[in-house]
């Protein structure tokens, strides 16, 4: 089965500060999913990459997957208050032969403070 | 649109008592999803529904029992449940379409406390 390992496990930053997320896979990634959540709250899409090498962003939060498909960050530049929270990374459970069986990592805390 | 809406949003039950959680989703997806989380941990897969019809339970004890009257419904039944279930529930929906990417999308959550 997939196991998704991210670090940092929590990350306290200055609001204007960049930082880095980062999601290593044992196995080859084929679909990575970037979700945030608030405590206690569902899971917000942000961000879906499949092809080795592939980059996305949304507003200030950029997505990599690297060539080898087995680790994916997420950085937010000039991070923002509302930046805070859970950052879960999540991708096929079997490598793509499982159709909809989502496994996450462990998350990562954000806080931001003014 | 992408909303997946679930009630209730707490729900406080006795180890003898019968409930259901309700999830709601009109954007035409074919999957939906149960996911059970606990404090500090990240969510963990239940139960699957593809075209209203039970693909995957996760060994799920049977005390939960998922139903999907309508593709755009998806219930969960319990019943007995154990001071150990109390967690928040988190529905998903994605469209299963071949065509583009399966994302899911998630509801806000049934936080439920068994007493």
């Amino acid at each position: 089965s997939q196991e998704l390992e991210q670090s940092p496990q929590s990350l306290i930053v200055q609001e204007g500060k960049n930082l880095t997320i980062n999601c290593t896979s044992s196995k080859t990634l084929y679909g990575l999913y970037w979700y945030k959540q608030k405590y206690g709250e569902g899971l917000i899409f942000l961000m879906m990459l499949q092809k080795g090498g592939e980059e996305k962003s949304h507003e200030k939060i950029t997505a990599k997957l690297d060539e080898k498909k087995q680790q994916s960050s997420l950085h937010i530049t000039a991070s923002q208050p509302s930046h805070a929270g859970i950052y879960l990374c999540g991708a096929d459970k079997a490598g793509g032969t499982s159709y909809g069986k989502l496994t996450f990592g462990q998350g990562t805390i954000l806080t931001v403070h003014p | 649109d992408t909303e997946v809406t679930q009630t209730p949003k707490h729900l406080v039950m006795g180890m003898t008592n019968k409930k259901s959680l309700k999830c709601e989703q009109h954007m035409g997806h074919r999957a939906m999803y149960w996911y059970k989380q606990k404090a500090k941990k990240p969510p963990e897969l239940m139960f699957v529904y593809s075209y209203e019809k039970l693909s995957i339970n996760e060994s799920v004890p049977s005390r939960f029992s998922p139903e999907c009257p309508n593709s755009s419904l998806l219930n969960l039944h319990l019943h007995a449940l154990q001071p150990e279930d109390s967690a928040l529930y988190l529905c998903a929906s994605s469209p299963q379409d071949r065509r583009v990417p399966d994302t899911q999308y998630f509801g806000p959550g049934t936080r439920l406390t068994v007493l």
